[in-house]
């Protein structure tokens, strides 16, 4: 029973499209992110919700909007989509605000913009 | 700007033997440290963390040394299992570890080769 899961693993699109990520956890955690790992590899946080509130937002471009109908549930929405966005996606929860050493990561979506 | 930096992206090591991954840092702000350990097609999982109040952490065959004044810090893995193949995580923050936001490096792969 994977505690956080994220759909679909891999999501193939041209450019101008709009595609959305979904994330799930089933933890009963408070806190959910989105991050994302670059062609450089790097992991950089992109959002933070605490109990469907929006508390980290890291200067991402307003096509990126994330929507969390509950604290179970961040799914990211992309907007107008661009090469640059290619990237891997991970959705993650951790059971409070600060509790870095207990954040638990999907298995990540792979995005690529054609 | 490269906050985090793990200068080496790849290590291979003989099973037994010891791993030494390497990690440095130039925000002198960070005060908590983090390891994450990534498999292939899946997310980071926590391994393991120092405060800066301390310059060694020990769980088992994993050891993490600090050493502020060159803002350095190792993950040593004794004795190397095959099992260790994965690609692992430096990551910092700043508020003793109520802060976040982590801040991550690009990874080291580490291969134990049987």
């Amino acid at each position: 029973d994977t505690a956080v899961s994220q759909t679909p693993k891999y999501l193939v699109t041209q450019m101008g499209n709009d595609k959305s990520i979904k994330c799930e956890q089933n933890l009963g955690h408070d806190t959910m992110y989105w991050y994302k790992q670059d062609s450089k590899k790097f992991l950089k946080i992109m959002f933070s919700y605490n109990n469907k509130e929006l508390i980290i937002n890291e200067t991402v471009p307003n096509r990126f909007s994330p929507k969390s109908p509950d604290k179970a549930h961040l799914n990211l929405h992309i907007n107008s989509l661009e090469l640059g966005d290619s990237a891997v996606y991970f959705c993650a929860s951790s059971p409070y605000q600060g509790a870095n050493e207990k954040l638990f990561f999907g298995s990540g979506t792979q995005l690529s913009v054609l | 700007d490269q906050q985090v930096k793990q200068n080496s992206p790849s290590l291979s090591v003989q099973e037994g033997r010891i791993s030494i991954l390497n990690c440095d840092y130039t925000n002198s702000m960070f005060d908590y440290f983090l390891w994450y350990k990534k498999y292939p097609a899946e997310g980071p999982t926590f391994l393991i963390s120092i405060s800066s109040i301390k310059d060694k952490n020990e769980d088992g065959r994993f050891t993490v040394f600090l050493n502020k004044s060159a803002k350095h810090l190792s993950l040593h893995i004794v004795p190397s299992q095959p099992g260790d193949s994965a690609v692992y995580f430096c990551a910092a923050n700043m508020g003793g570890g109520s802060n976040y936001k982590l801040t991550f490096g690009k990874g080291t792969l580490l291969t134990v080769n049987p």
